[in-house]
């Protein structure tokens, strides 16, 4: 079974400055998917960026991107010049790519991060 | 509304009854999940549902019951709860395998006392 461990259980990092997550992951399949999920205090899981484990290029998306290391088995997420709203608890989570029975995201414990003014 | 909704948003129950969450999309996603969330573990899936009539077991299924006649309805029930189902349970849709992202509703929380 996969399993996906984030070590950071909480970080801070000022406004505007640039924070990084860690993520990591146990996987023997060699085609998955990466994901990382924000949770505001709302509760609303809203997803933030994906990645594909057979592209090599790290994805972006605006001031989010991520390292994926696939040797390494690691999937950071970079927040740059970070927002107030930007404080939330992070997940990270993986999917495997095999047919029927493995649409489910196994996530990580998260990250609460906060924003300091 | 469009989208993904669950209810009801907030219960209390006492031990020993039975509950039933309830959840609806409105996108025709084929596929349907159920999460727990719990400080320190995260998101852990109870079940989950390729289509009407096909339900499987995730992680954590013991204490709870699913069923799926209409796509787009998906209920959660605990049959007897117990203090230890007290979480925030979460709803999920999607449309099927790949890179395709699964769309979450706005959670119920549930306290059993």
């Amino acid at each position: 079974a996969q399993t996906v461990t984030q070590s950071q259980p909480e970080m801070s990092v000022q406004e505007a400055e640039t924070v990084t997550l860690s993520c990591t992951y146990d996987t023997s399949e060699s085609d998955y998917y990466l994901f990382w999920y924000k949770q505001p205090p709302s509760r609303q899981m809203i997803l933030v960026i994906r990645q594909e484990a057979y592209k090599q290029q790290n994805a972006t998306e605006n001031r989010f991107s991520v390292n994926f290391q696939k040797a390494a088995k690691s999937f950071s997420l970079k927040i740059s010049d970070s927002q107030l709203g930007d404080a939330a608890m992070y997940f990270c989570a993986y999917r495997s790519d095999i047919n029927f029975g493995n649409e489910k995201l196994t996530f990580g414990t998260g990250t609460r991060l906060t924003i300091i003014p | 509304d469009a989208g993904i909704t669950q209810s009801p948003r907030y219960k209390i129950t006492e031990t020993g009854r039975q509950v039933t969450l309830m959840c609806h999309q409105t996108w025709s996603h084929s596929y349907m999940f159920w999460y727990r969330q719990d400080l320190g573990h995260g998101l852990r899936l109870i079940y989950y549902s390729a289509a009407a009539d096909i339900t499987d077991k995730g992680e954590v299924p013991d204490g709870y019951v699913v069923s799926r006649s209409k796509t787009e309805n998906f209920p959660l029930t605990l049959e007897s709860a117990t203090r230890s189902q007290t979480s925030v349970y979460f709803c999920a849709s999607s449309t099927g395998q790949g890179v395709y992202e699964q769309y979450f509703g706005p959670g119920t929380r549930l306290t059993v006392t």
